[in-house]
């Protein structure tokens, strides 16, 4: 079976140009997350979904990024205008939902996508 | 909210010796505890988990250990080998959220 799928791996722009990550969860997976990931540091929760619900976007800078997670499966990520702080690693992560009482349950994680603004 | 600090930065043994990294949290309704391990340029994986209802957990030469009353969980790895040079995430989830140490790099000597 097919882990998540993110698209592209690399992508290098010039500030203020838009940009989108593209990420196919794993089948069956209810949750899907964005992280941000700066170099030595550890995953930053950007956005989290519920099937097609946005329900934790509390981190997410809304004047300039934005994502939506149409019909519960793949998702989308964009950041429009990118600024040279942008750099960085966006990690999508899925989860089948929560395998506990209130916790998350085991992510599992793309490879990532790789942002470099000049 | 939920606060999770991680403990040593940089961590360096010589292969075939025991590491052990800490981790202290501060929301006593975080009820689990993963850890991830990331190799440089890949992606995190899940390496071991526990829950509030269990005090330690092993997984061959992994071990993970949770009090909490002091509110801190340690992630133990024995008999070092090279192939676990790589960062260390320790995580706290409560109430669906998940908050992330700042990591923990490796390093095996030879």
């Amino acid at each position: 079976e097919a882990g998540v799928v993110q698209s592209p791996r690399y992508k290098i722009i010039e500030k203020k140009q838009p940009v989108a990550f593209w990420c196919n969860p794993i089948s069956g997976h209810n949750t899907l997350y964005w992280y941000l990931q700066n170099l030595g540091q550890g995953p930053e929760l950007l956005i989290r979904y519920e099937n097609e619900e946005a329900v934790d976007d509390s981190q997410l800078p809304k004047d300039r990024f934005s994502a939506e997670r149409l019909k519960g499966v793949d998702s989308t990520l964009k950041i429009q205008p990118a600024e040279l702080g942008d750099s960085a690693v966006y990690l999508c992560a899925s989860s089948f939902g929560t395998s506990g009482p209130t916790d998350t349950g085991e992510l599992f994680f793309g490879e990532g996508s790789r942002l470099t603004v000049l | 909210g939920e606060n999770v600090e991680q403990h040593p930065s940089t961590l360096s043994v010589q292969e075939g010796d025991s590491a052990v990294i800490k981790c202290t949290y501060s929301d006593s309704a975080s009820n689990y505890f993963p850890w991830y391990k990331q190799e440089l340029g890949k992606r995190p994986q899940l390496i071991i988990d526990i829950r509030s209802n269990v005090g330690e957990k092993k997984d061959q030469r992994i071990a993970v250990t949770l009090n909490k009353t002091a509110k801190h969980f340690s992630l133990h790895i024995t008999e070092t080998q090279p192939e676990d040079s790589a960062v260390y995430f320790c995580a706290a989830s409560a109430n669906y959220q998940l908050i992330w140490g700042a990591g923990t790099k490796l390093i095996i000597k030879p």
